[in-house]
């Protein structure tokens, strides 16, 4: 079967860095998408990995290993605004968007 | 980005009647929009894909009898929760795709929070 891990909560300082880790077991492989969504709203897209290695976009940055079957989310500086769930999606042979069951990131100040 | 919308954003009914909740891109042209729904605590789950002009694909375990969902436009697609219940009580969710080959992006609407009583 298709699966996605990814840890359920973790808690972080503000100002600090946090990397959350997903790895995944699908059919086929076509991208590995990030998404934030804060409670009760919809997600929003983060960053897209399709080739093995990093991707910075500002604060955040996202790295890949197709090999491993491994990507994470690095968050910097954070602010407590970042206090989401952060969902990692892998789309597969048939570029179908399987989702991890997301990570609650809580920051305190 | 582009702009996805949702209406309404929250909807209560009572149990055995029929909701309606539409889903519209409103800067560019959707060839294909998904349906999720989301309890609380859990993950995104898809319940169907919609192509314009075509029928739905539903996953499996998605009743299409009760999730009705019509595609007629590049801009609009609606789903209708026929004889509600209150376990569809969810947070529903529609995306619509831009672009077309291998990356594409899928912008969310808001969502609907539905209250079935």
């Amino acid at each position: 079967g298709q699966n996605i891990d990814q840890p359920t909560e973790m808690t972080a300082t503000e100002g600090a860095i946090v990397q959350i880790n997903c790895t995944y077991q699908t059919s086929g492989f076509n991208g590995l998408f990030w998404y934030q969504q804060h409670a009760g709203e919809a997600p929003t897209f983060l960053s897209y990995n399709v080739l093995d290695g990093l991707e910075e976009k500002g604060r955040f940055s996202s790295f890949l290993s197709r090999s491993k079957g491994y990507s994470y989310l690095l968050l910097k500086e954070l602010q407590m605004k970042d206090s989401a769930s952060y969902l990692c999606a892998v789309k597969d042979s048939n570029y179908q968007l399987i989702w991890g069951a997301g990570t609650k990131l809580i920051i305190k100040p | 980005g582009a702009v996805v919308s949702q209406h309404p954003s929250w909807v209560i009914c009572k149990s055995g009647t029929s909701v309606k909740i539409e889903c519209r891109s409103l800067d560019f042209q959707a060839t294909t929009m998904f349906w999720y729904r989301q309890f609380p605590k859990q993950s995104l789950m898809l319940m169907a894909t919609s192509n314009e002009g075509s029928k739905a694909t539903y996953e499996q375990g998605v009743e299409k009898d009760k999730f009705l969902i019509n595609h007629a436009s590049l801009t609009l697609s609606t789903l209708t929760v026929t004889s509600a219940h209150p376990e569809d009580s969810s947070f529903y969710i529609c995306s619509a795709r831009d672009g077309t080959g291998d990356f594409y992006e899928q912008y969310f609407g808001p969502g609907t929070r539905l209250t079935v009583t």
